[in-house]
């Protein structure tokens, strides 16, 4: 099946700096990316949607310069947080979509811990 | 995408039948029903989908009953790796318009 690879699956960092996180879909074309978040024993929130080329469509609550997402082309969505804080720790979870209607397939990454201190 | 309610937990032997409801009260007529499983610190990983009646495949059955309001993920045998959280999700297939939100999820324990 298609494969979605994120990195780091692992990341620590000082409170104040910024962490760039990597998804990219290996074997096929992605118009549409999605970024969610979850919390220890929690079901994942979705944080916003990427769409190639143009800007993310965040959901309510979640901060946009905080959450920076580019989606720059069909195999490579990032997601940078800005000064992190330890309130960011988190795991971080991509999704790429495949094709299109109810032929269209989701595929998610392995996910990125993020450990602010 | 319809809103799904399923159990908060449930838990099982190796070797039983695992069935895991859902219910979509408001399932559009597009809509497909999709389960998914997740392990800790994992990505979810797809199981099956489908849209009426019953689908099987190599690793679980669904069953959707003809109303569609209501879907059955079922697992036959379970071992102790089937320990995990399954999502079920309902919508018109995917686009960039989805929003492809997750409800709570069951989480799944298999005992010895």
């Amino acid at each position: 099946g298609a494969v979605v690879s994120q990195h780091p699956s692992r990341v620590i960092c000082k409170s104040g700096t910024s962490v760039k996180i990597e998804c990219r879909s290996l074997d096929f074309q992605a118009t549409t990316m999605f970024w969610y978040r979850q919390f220890p024993k929690q079901s994942l929130m979705l944080m916003a949607t990427s769409n190639e080329g143009s800007k993310a469509t965040y959901e309510q609550g979640v901060e946009k310069d905080k959450f920076l997402i580019n989606h720059a082309s069909l195999t490579l969505s990032t997601l940078t947080v800005t000064s992190a804080h330890p309130e960011d720790s988190s795991f971080y979870i991509c999704s790429a979509l495949s094709g299109q209607g109810a032929a269209g397939e989701l595929f998610f990454g392995e996910g990125s811990r993020l450990t602010v201190l | 995408l319809a809103k799904t309610t399923q159990p908060i937990s449930m838990d099982s032997y190796e070797g039983q039948e695992v069935n895991i409801t859902c219910s979509h009260n408001n399932i559009a007529t597009n809509d497909y029903i999709t389960w998914y499983q997740q392990f800790p610190s994992q990505g979810p990983r797809f199981i099956i989908q489908g849209y009426k009646t019953k689908v099987t495949n190599e690793v679980a059955s669904l069953f959707i009953p003809a109303d569609r309001k209501s879907s059955t993920l079922s697992l036959p045998r379970v071992s102790l790796s089937d320990t995990a959280v399954y999502y079920c999700l309902v919508g018109a297939g995917y686009s960039s318009a989805s929003k492809i939100i997750f409800g709570s999820g069951t989480r799944l324990s298999i005992r010895p």
